[in-house]
């Protein structure tokens, strides 16, 4: 069975640009989460999606954005880059069991901002 | 505030050593926790706990976790140059919303 993919895998942009990551989850799975990893440090968590639905944003200012797909893939959008944006982010897919929720993730997107 | 913390921040050992990660956590209503292996890019599941006393273990590898002590250790024996990585522990503040640890970054030396 196929994994979490996400494209790009790597992208350079410039200051103020937009961009757009893509994450298709494990089949099934109806749940997708992204993150954004600065190196040295966990995942911080941005968003979670469920059904089409945003279930949890986190600390995030507004130029980060997101939806889910009939299809539950998922798009991130930023707006507006900044430098501070360059890091890893990472999509993960999951399902529930037994009341909590395993997050497998997929190989990342990193994002450098010049 | 919910919080992860984990311990020690990088550690360097050589071939065949066994050692111990710690991961201690602060949670409102804590549910389990979760233990990844981060290599290159994403991270891999390795584990889930829930409840305490009970050893996961999947080969080399075992966890347990204390949830009146609320901390949780992942132990590696015989280490292999191929666990080296940057080991991470999570915990869902809700259903959906993992607070992760800055990670463990183990170095093994052959």
């Amino acid at each position: 069975d196929a994994g979490v993919t996400q494209s790009p895998t790597h992208l350079i942009k410039t200051r103020g640009q937009q961009v757009t990551l893509r994450c298709s989850p494990i089949s099934g799975h109806k749940s997708v989460s992204w993150y954004q990893q600065v190196l040295g440090q966990g995942p911080q968590f941005i968003f979670q999606y469920y059904e089409k639905e945003e279930r949890g944003r986190g600390n995030f200012p507004d130029r980060f954005s997101a939806r889910q797909f009939p299809n539950y893939s998922s798009e991130l959008n930023v707006n507006a880059l900044l430098l501070g944006d360059s890091a890893l982010y990472l999509c993960a897919s999951s399902y529930r069991t037994g009341g909590t929720e395993t997050q497998y993730f997929g190989p990342g997107t990193r994002l450098l901002v010049l | 505030e919910d919080k992860v913390v984990q311990s020690p921040l990088s550690l360097v050992v050589h071939e065949g050593d066994t050692v111990t990660l710690n991961c201690s956590y602060e949670v409102t209503n804590f549910r389990s926790l979760l233990w990844y292996k981060q290599e290159k890019k994403a991270p891999t599941f390795l584990f889930m706990l829930t409840s305490s006393g009970i050893e996961k273990k999947s080969g080399r590898l075992s966890s347990i976790l204390d949830k009146k002590e609320l901390f949780s250790i992942l132990n590696i024996t015989a280490t292999q140059t191929g666990d080296s990585a940057v080991y991470l522990c999570a915990v869902p503040r809700s259903n959906y919303q993992l607070i992760w640890g800055a990670g463990t970054k183990l170095i093994i030396k052959p």
